[in-house]
């Protein structure tokens, strides 16, 4: 089953704001709002940030916003800290086969 | 606060068998649905199974179905995942999750599995 799609990497300078996207189908992103995403620190779990496309998850920050257009969603982060410093990965549910997919993950380094 | 810790990782060879378990705490586990999901060694996430609340339902991804079965003991607060015909390829580390609104949170540490001869 194919990964939705990331950028590999990504970086920005502390205090400026970057945008992660996440690219699937009309059988994933695009044909519902089940779209959530991830941080994850070196030799850690994931911590779940966003559900629903838009939807924080309790005690996140909120520098981390989602959003979604026909079959790309997106996280921004503003206003980096070097504590964001990790990869991020999006996932989706794939109705056509009744599973979930997680994208390709994306490493976000703060110059 | 919710929490998850997985256990019964270790080194199996081809075509060996593994019984992975997964204990819950912090939350009422009967309430949720509940996946496994894992990460090969430095590559990124997938999910692997879920099973309803009362286990009556339940969903695989493709390349683990007919030889990875997930199950439940909501008495126990537990999450099992019974893995079968194991291959190179399955070797990763193994998190369990709760079910959260179409995402998944509580993750645990993971229990790392490898297959190997």
């Amino acid at each position: 089953q194919s990964a939705l799609t990331q950028p590999a990497s990504m970086s920005g300078s502390p205090g400026q704001s970057i945008t992660i996207s996440c690219t699937g189908t009309s059988s994933d992103i695009g044909g519902h709002n089940y779209v959530s995403w991830y941080q994850q620190h070196p030799g850690k779990a994931p911590k779940l940030l966003i559900y629903e496309v838009t939807t924080r998850h309790s005690g996140v920050s909120s520098r981390f916003s989602g959003s979604k257009s026909f079959n790309t969603a997106s996280l921004t982060i503003s206003g980096l800290q070097a504590e964001d410093e990790a990869d991020y990965y999006c996932s989706s549910y794939r109705s056509t086969t009744t599973s979930f997919v997680f994208g390709t993950g994306t490493t976000v380094t703060v110059l | 606060e919710p929490q998850t810790a997985e256990s019964g990782g270790g080194l199996v060879p081809p075509g060996g068998s593994l019984r992975l378990s997964c204990t819950s705490s912090g939350f009422t586990f009967s309430d949720f649905w509940m996946s496994w999901a894992r990460q090969a060694p430095g590559k990124g996430l997938e999910w692997v199974a879920n099973i309803k609340p009362d286990g009556t339902n339940i969903h695989y991804i493709d390349s683990v179905k007919g030889r990875f079965t997930i199950s439940r003991d909501n008495a126990k607060n537990s999450l099992y995942l019974q893995m079968n015909s194991l291959r190179a390829e399955d070797t990763a580390l193994y998190y369990c999750a709760r079910d959260w609104q179409w995402g998944f949170d509580s993750w645990g540490q993971g229990t790392l599995v490898t297959v190997s001869s």
